[in-house]
């Protein structure tokens, strides 16, 4: 049991195609993440959400449309994609938004997406 | 801004070895937190270790133990008696103390050597 569950763990699709992400945490948080994370690169912060409402956009295209039902789960919708977005998307969930331990991030293991 | 550097991209050691892992970060908050994060084959990122920024002892946890330095802004990770279960990508990061937003580094891939 990981606490923080990813699906797929890896998707090709086409640059037309239409796909989602999902990620599912058990660990009872409120606060969830996407990140980006390309070869040699930092990991990039793309969404949060907390109590299921978006508290940032770190300037995403509208090709990525995130989606929080509920704090437990989050999708990350994929549209008309480029080469360029082919990476490694890592969803992460804290117990809050805050400093200190409650703001701590636990991960899942990523979904690796290559666009053709 | 913040900004976190790992300067060793790969690094590598022997099994039951120590090894340091280098990290600098430039930041203006006073109150503010530091990570390493490791990141194994399977892709989880897992915390290790983390530093409050106000306290002076350094941080241990078993086998890992870091070295502070908050005036030239360093936060180094040792690793002691390395195990083969070590190899891994390992991530500096930073947190301001009044938000969640971290900024991790580039990352250091460490090769155990049985």
């Amino acid at each position: 049991e990981t606490g923080v569950t990813q699906t797929p763990r890896h998707l090709v699709m086409g640059m037309t195609n239409k796909k989602s992400l999902k990620c599912e945490q058990h660990l009872g948080h409120n606060a969830m993440y996407w990140y980006k994370q390309s070869a040699k690169k930092p990991l990039e912060l793309m969404f949060v959400y907390n109590f299921k409402e978006q508290t940032e956009n770190n300037s995403v295209p509208s090709r990525f449309s995130p989606e929080c039902p509920n704090s437990s789960h989050l999708f990350l919708h994929l549209h008309t994609l480029q080469p360029e977005d082919s990476a490694l998307y890592l969803c992460a969930s804290s117990q809050s938004l805050g400093g200190g331990k409650a703001g701590e991030l636990f991960f899942g293991e990523g979904s690796r997406l290559t666009v053709l | 801004a913040q900004t976190v550097t790992q300067s060793q991209p790969e690094m590598s050691v022997q099994e039951a070895e120590t090894v340091t892992l280098s990290c600098t970060y430039d930041t203006s908050e006073s109150d503010y937190y530091l990570f390493w994060y490791k990141q194994p084959p399977s892709r989880q990122m897992i915390l290790v270790i983390r530093q409050e920024a106000y306290k002076q002892q350094n941080a241990t946890e078993n086998r890992f133990s870091v070295n502070f330095q908050k005036a030239a802004k360093s936060f180094s990770l040792k690793i002691s008696d390395s195990q083969l279960g070590d190899a891994a990508m390992y991530f500096c990061a930073h947190r301001p103390g009044s938000n969640y937003k971290l900024t991790f580094g580039k990352g250091t891939l460490l090769t155990v050597n049985p």
